[in-house]
């Protein structure tokens, strides 16, 4: 059960867009279209954004999407803005049964 | 609105126990599974423990396999986590969460910290 993996960083300007990836193996994210994203501000719960691969909750922004290819997947943030400024974790179902997160990244809005 | 509580953190030595608890409301509890996620100071989110919505179907990360037990009350809408043989790196904030394979509802945590 090894962390999913995430850049540690990554940063952008305002109105850019930037993409953080996650990458697996095929006995998780490669295998399975359970993979979700999430956005947590300090000292805050994390907020689902995206759920199997590119699917959006209802209340998140457009300008949030998801993707996969192969044991990689990936999120994309349009247009961005000061407060999408968080940290960003993914997480994939497993052929374990179990589930499991990335090492997270942080975004910056410079 | 959906609404997850959790509460039974605390401060406690290498080796001993403590029980979670995370208390649902807002939508049929019994409807839905329910998982267990935590993070260190500073750290990144693990994934926990998973029940099935019946509590019959459990699934444990392996660093908590044979010392956490999920289980959950669905009269009493509620979801707990029985942390024994404590060890100083299961110091973190628990979290109670909705969902199977991704969480769309989460509680606002309860911290253990495990320290001599």
């Amino acid at each position: 059960q090894s962390a999913l993996t995430q850049p540690a960083s990554v940063s952008g300007s305002p109105g850019q867009s930037i993409t953080i990836s996650c990458t697996g193996t095929s006995s998780d994210v490669g295998g399975y279209k359970y993979v979700s994203w999430y956005q947590q501000h300090p000292g805050k719960a994390p907020k689902l954004m995206i759920y199997d691969v590119s699917n959006r909750p209802s209340g998140v922004s457009s300008r949030f999407s998801g993707s996969k290819s192969g044991n990689t997947a990936s999120l994309t943030i349009s247009g961005l803005q000061a407060e999408d400024e968080a940290d960003y974790y993914c997480s994939s179902y497993t052929s374990s049964s179990t589930r499991v997160f990335g090492t997270g990244t942080k975004v910056t809005v410079l | 609105q959906v609404q997850l509580v959790e509460s039974g953190g605390g401060l406690v030595k290498p080796g001993e126990s403590l029980r979670l608890s995370c208390v649902a409301s807002g939508f049929i509890f019994s409807d839905y599974d329910m998982s267990w996620v935590r993070q260190a100071p500073g750290k990144g989110l693990e994934w926990v423990s998973h029940t099935n919505s019946g509590g019959i179907t459990i699934y444990d990360a392996d660093s908590v396999k044979g010392r956490f037990t999920i289980s959950r009350d669905n009269a009493k809408n509620s979801l707990y986590l029985q942390l024994n043989s404590l060890r100083t790196e299961d110091t973190a904030l628990y979290y109670c969460a909705r969902g199977r394979y991704s969480s769309v509802s989460w509680g606002q945590g309860t911290l253990v910290t495990v320290s001599s």
